[in-house]
């Protein structure tokens, strides 16, 4: 159980292109997602929390408007990266928070690597 | 302000060899959550433990084992008898208990490299 499902999980695209992640859990509800990001060698950076039916709650130095989150529905949310450059290039890792309470663990999705050319 | 560091940014061992792996949190929360994650080449996260704060008892599962010490802010991870398939990057990570659970603060992770 608490399968979470990332798509794609490998993009390449040109500079100015904007890219579509979706994270969908796929044996559970989940009202509330996380979005990561990860350099490489790197530890992973929490850029926003995404909640079912409201806006993102996006981490300091983090663009709103560059990094569109949707969590439209109870197992789906999707990270649009907007005219994304070579420095968005990146592992971007969601993950779902299982029903049963905010202590409950996040499972994380198996993540998407992004490259801008 | 919550803070997790790993000082080990690379461990190498020979398989059947023990490895400890550890891991210092910083924190102001009185309460608290505390993980370990894995995450393989592939470089999805595999979810190993959850360990609230206020649970010291150690545990074991397997050829893992973790210790818990309040006192000094560690919760060190150990894998007996490597194999070659611990080889993976593992995450120690940390949330507040409570409404401010939702966060995880990573530490910087620790490659562990296990050679046949």
């Amino acid at each position: 159980g608490a399968v979470v499902s990332q798509h794609p999980s490998w993009v390449i695209c040109k500079s100015g292109t904007s890219v579509k992640i979706e994270c969908r859990s796929l044996d559970f509800q989940a009202t509330t997602m996380f979005w990561y990001r990860q350099f490489p060698k790197q530890s992973l950076m929490l850029m926003a929390t995404s909640n079912e039916g409201s806006k993102a709650t996006y981490e300091q130095g983090v663009e709103k408007d560059k990094f569109l989150i949707n969590h439209a529905s109870l197992t789906l949310s999707t990270l649009t990266v907007t005219s994304a450059h070579p420095e968005d290039s990146s592992f971007y890792i969601c993950s779902a928070r299982t029903e049963g309470g905010i202590n409950q663990p996040q499972h994380f999705g198996d993540g998407t690597r992004l490259s801008i050319l | 302000a919550q803070k997790v560091t790993q000082a080990q940014t690379e461990i190498s061992v020979v398989e059947k060899e023990d490895v400890t792996l550890d891991c210092v949190y910083e924190t102001r929360d009185t309460t608290y959550y505390l993980f370990w994650y894995k995450q393989p080449p592939s470089g999805e996260l595999v979810f190993l433990i959850r360990r609230n704060s206020f649970d010291e008892q150690n545990e074991i599962s397997g050829r893992y084992s973790w210790n818990f010490q309040k006192s000094t802010s560690s919760f060190n991870f150990t894998i007996t008898a490597s194999q070659v398939v611990d080889s993976a990057v593992y995450f120690c990570a940390l949330t507040p208990y409570g409404a401010a659970g939702n966060k995880l603060t990573f530490g910087g992770g620790t490659r562990v490299l296990v050679k046949p």
